[in-house]
Order: C-alpha cells, then structure tokens, then sequence
C-alpha cells in the first residue's frame, strides 16, 4: 500500500527566503508525482506534475524535483512571498493503483512580512 | 485546464439525514473522482465514476453510504446517506486531464453534521 508522508508539518519563513517543502513515498512504482497547494475554501490547485521518467518540472518560481528510486521528492520556492501562503500537498499515482492519486499530509506554509 | 463547480459551497445537516453535493465540469471528461478530507486530515479517495457503468469504491467506502450518479460526461453527484457527526468533512470531485496526467479539483462542499 502506498503511503505518502510530507515533511514539515508546518512552516513559517520571512518573505523572500528561498525554500524547500519534502516529499517521500513507500512504494517507487509511480506513473507521476504532483504538487498541488490548498487555500481555505478555494479546493485544490495543481502547481506540478512530474512524470516518472522526469527528473524535474519548473514553473516560475517554483521547481520539483523526482528521485523515484529513494522516493523522494522536493518542491523549491524562490523568493518566497506572502501570497505563497498555503498548504502545499504532494501526490502519487501507482502503477497498481489505477488512476487514484494517494496524497501526502501536507506542509502548511506560511510567509510573513 | 478543467473548471469544476461544486453545489452547495458548505452545508449544516441534521444526523440521520442525506444529502447530494453536485459536481460540474465545462468539458466532457472520461473519469470523475470524489475525494473526502476530514479535519486536520490530507484527501482520501472515495469512488471513481465512469460515465456509463458503476462506480468503483475504494476500501472502507461502501456503494449505500456514498451512492454515486454519472448520467453525461459533464456531471455528477455524490450522496452521503444517513449522515452522522464523523461525515462532517469536506467533500472534493476532481478529473483528470488525459490518462494519468494532471487532476483539476473542484473548490469543495464544506459538511457539518449536528
């Protein structure tokens, strides 16, 4: 069974401070890996999805990176601001799984001024 | 990219009652997935409805506490059936773009159950 863990619970970081958010899962036989942040009330948001063969996947600001041997994942944020503030989560779709994404416990992100 | 809307945003329920959260897409999609995080919880997947067929429940979620419909490629509905205080979560449909590629999420049904 997949399972997904997020590391840090939570966060707290002065506006402009680049920053990293972890990601490792259990089982390597993945089709993809996707980072998503939540705002309250607004659902998700899906910010990057790295396949199983990429190593990593930029967009602005932010950039993902896949290890899928170790299971492990990293999201970087460069100069963080207070808008960034969310709970990012990460998820996997296993190639056993069908197309269910199995999602991490999430970072809880915060930017201050 | 997918836009969902979910209906209603956030309901107040009475134990022992039901109700349909509704969940709309602007294009025609193959899969729909209902997804439930409970407070202070990450997602969990709940069924995935195929327009055309039954609806595949994950473990720990039964097909008469979580009747699922998918008449047309736009729409679904979830019901949560016989409600209790441990259903108050938020409830959450998303789709997939292409085969295993990126999920778009609906914004969500915020439940309360009293």
């Amino acid at each position: 069974k997949q399972e997904v863990t997020q590391i840090p619970a939570a966060l707290s970081v002065p506006e402009g401070e680049n920053l990293v958010l972890n990601c490792s899962f259990t089982d390597s036989a993945i089709y993809n890996l996707q980072w998503f942040r939540q705002d309250p009330g607004k659902g998700l948001t899906s910010l990057l999805l790295i396949q199983s063969s990429q190593r990593e996947q930029t967009s602005g600001r932010l950039n993902a990176s896949l290890d899928k041997s170790s299971g492990r994942s990293t999201l970087y944020i460069a100069a963080s601001q207070p808008g960034d503030s969310a709970t990012y989560l990460c998820a996997v779709t296993s190639t056993g799984g069908g197309n269910k994404l199995t999602f991490g416990t999430g970072t809880q992100l915060k930017v201050e001024l | 990219s997918a836009v969902i809307s979910q209906k209603p945003s956030r309901d107040i329920c009475q134990r022992g009652t039901s109700l349909t959260i509704q969940c709309q897409v602007d294009s025609q999609v193959t899969m729909m997935f209902w997804y439930r995080q409970q407070p202070g919880q990450s997602l969990t997947l709940i069924a995935t409805a195929n327009q055309g067929s039954e609806a595949t429940y994950e473990s720990g979620f039964v097909i008469d506490k979580f009747p699922i419909s998918r008449p047309n490629l736009t729409f679904s509905t979830l019901t949560v059936s016989n409600m209790s205080p441990e259903d108050s979560s938020i409830y959450l449909c998303s789709v997939e773009d292409g085969t295993r590629a990126r999920q778009y999420f609906g914004p969500g049904t915020r439940l309360t159950v009293t």
